[in-house]
């Protein structure tokens, strides 16, 4: 699978847009990016995914660069419970591995 | 909104103890997945599972493990000698295709080996 880097952590005030970098710069051409989000010890929330065009959601955008090397999530109006770690993944295609690998994610801390 | 379900929430079990942990996929998903996270680790991947065989499955994935999808609703993960490392939360998850359609994930079962 091709392998993501997201930072760490990162802190976003409450009402205010949120945007989260994912880079994949070994992303192949027909590979899917997913985003997904988990809160304590809940089970991954799925949020967006997209292979080439932007793509929006009632939970967020996806804006993924051209040359596809990197994406970033935005959750436009951030709120106390968008905290939680969010994971950027490039899905793996073809054959039988099409499973998700988790990295390690981004742990957003929305402040009040 | 459909949702996969799993149950028990909690379980507890003596070492060397046989598990059987139970999920209810999304009724149209032809994909199943079984993941475990450990305490502060991250989310691992043990199985996919597909036309009832196993597609794919993770080096954790050993002889103590076995999936099984019993009557077409219901999909089991079983570890038959449980061990202390196996302590950690087991998600199930199931897609409706293998590439552009996302998992759904349930809530989980927290595993404890005494």
């Amino acid at each position: 699978d091709a392998k993501t880097t997201q930072p760490p952590s990162m802190d976003c005030a409450e009402g205010r847009a949120a945007n989260l970098p994912c880079n994949h710069s070994t992303i192949s051409g027909n590979e899917y990016v997913y985003w997904y989000r988990q809160i304590h010890s809940q089970g991954p929330q799925y949020i967006i995914h997209g292979l080439k065009n932007n793509e929006t959601n009632e939970m967020a955008s996806l804006i993924i660069t051209e040359d596809r090397k990197s994406s970033t999530l935005i959750l436009p109006h951030a709120t106390l419970r968008d905290t939680a770690v969010y994971y950027c993944i490039v899905r793996a295609s073809g054959g039988s591995n099409y499973k998700l690998t988790f990295g390690k994610g981004t742990l957003l801390t929305v402040n009040p | 909104e459909p949702e996969v379900t799993q149950t028990p929430s909690h379980q507890v079990t003596q070492m060397g103890q046989e598990v059987i942990l139970r999920c209810v996929p999304i009724s149209n998903h032809l994909y199943f997945y079984w993941y475990r996270q450990i305490l502060g680790q991250k989310v691992e991947f043990l199985v996919s599972f597909y036309n009832n065989e196993i597609s794919e499955k993770s080096e954790i994935f050993d002889d103590q493990f076995s999936v099984e999808r019993p009557d077409g609703s219901n999909f089991t993960l079983k570890i038959r000698s449980t061990k202390l490392e196996d302590s950690a939360m087991y998600f199930c998850a199931s897609s409706r295709d293998r590439q552009n359609s996302p998992l759904h994930f349930g809530n989980g079962t927290r595993l404890t080996v005494t």
